[in-house]
């Protein structure tokens, strides 16, 4: 166990509708990352939440969004749905800011969403 | 923006020999290089990092090497086991920047 929890493990679902996946990040982590892997592609960066505020896009579809909240856990929003959107959503978090002065952006993976698109 | 590029996609070996991934990188200001190993259906999980400032780091059996002039950063897994199996990614960034990876190398140890 990575610390980093996702739910739900599997999803799957039809074109045009909408799924929220869940991610908390591992304790004491401020920042959460997304990230889709397609079959036979590698780690897409989606978005960036550090401490409730959004700090970096990536390439993120206008039909998905994502939240932080004071807790700091993280909800992904995809919507509209395409077979597509079918892939594995991680998602990640690091240490503190203060943390990574000297260029160490560790990530943390969870366990993933993998999600189908019927 | 940085981008990565890795090769080969795949890579098969036989048990007790030496497998070497190479990735190279297009910003010259990117300065952490990490590896994560992602066997299947599991997470990424980081093996090994290197940061801009070494040019060489061992554990055990893996080692990474970087060439900031040429760009290019390598992964070096000696006397590789069957559970070496996986899919290995590299990737880049700078600072605390998002990390960018690599499409990812498949290597199968043949027993």
């Amino acid at each position: 166990d990575s610390g980093v929890t996702q739910t739900p493990k599997h999803l799957i679902t039809a074109t045009g509708q909408r799924v929220t996946l869940r991610c908390s990040p591992r304790s004491g982590d401020l920042s959460v990352y997304w990230y889709q892997q397609s079959l036979d592609q590698g780690l897409q960066f989606l978005i960036q939440y550090y401490n409730g505020e959004e700090r970096a896009k990536g390439n993120i579809l206008e039909r998905f969004s994502a939240q932080q909240f004071p807790d700091l856990h993280s909800e992904l929003n995809l919507s509209s749905l395409e077979l597509g959107d079918s892939a594995l959503y991680f998602c990640a978090s690091s240490a503190k800011l203060s943390h990574l002065h000297s260029g160490a952006n560790v990530l943390t993976f969870g366990a993933g969403s993998r999600l189908t698109v019927l | 923006g940085e981008n990565v590029e890795q090769h080969p996609s795949t890579l098969s070996v036989q048990e007790g020999d030496s497998a070497v991934i190479k990735c190279t990188y297009s910003d010259s200001a990117s300065n952490y290089f990490p590896w994560y190993k992602q066997e299947l259906g599991k997470r990424p999980q980081l093996i090994i990092d290197i940061r801009s400032n070494v040019g060489e780091k061992k554990d055990q059996r893996i080692a990474v090497t970087l060439n900031k002039t040429a760009k290019h950063f390598s992964l070096h897994i000696t006397e590789t086991q069957p559970e070496d199996s996986a899919v290995y990614f590299c990737a880049a960034s700078i600072g605390n920047t998002p990390l960018v990876f690599g499409k990812g190398t498949r290597l199968s140890v043949i027993a």
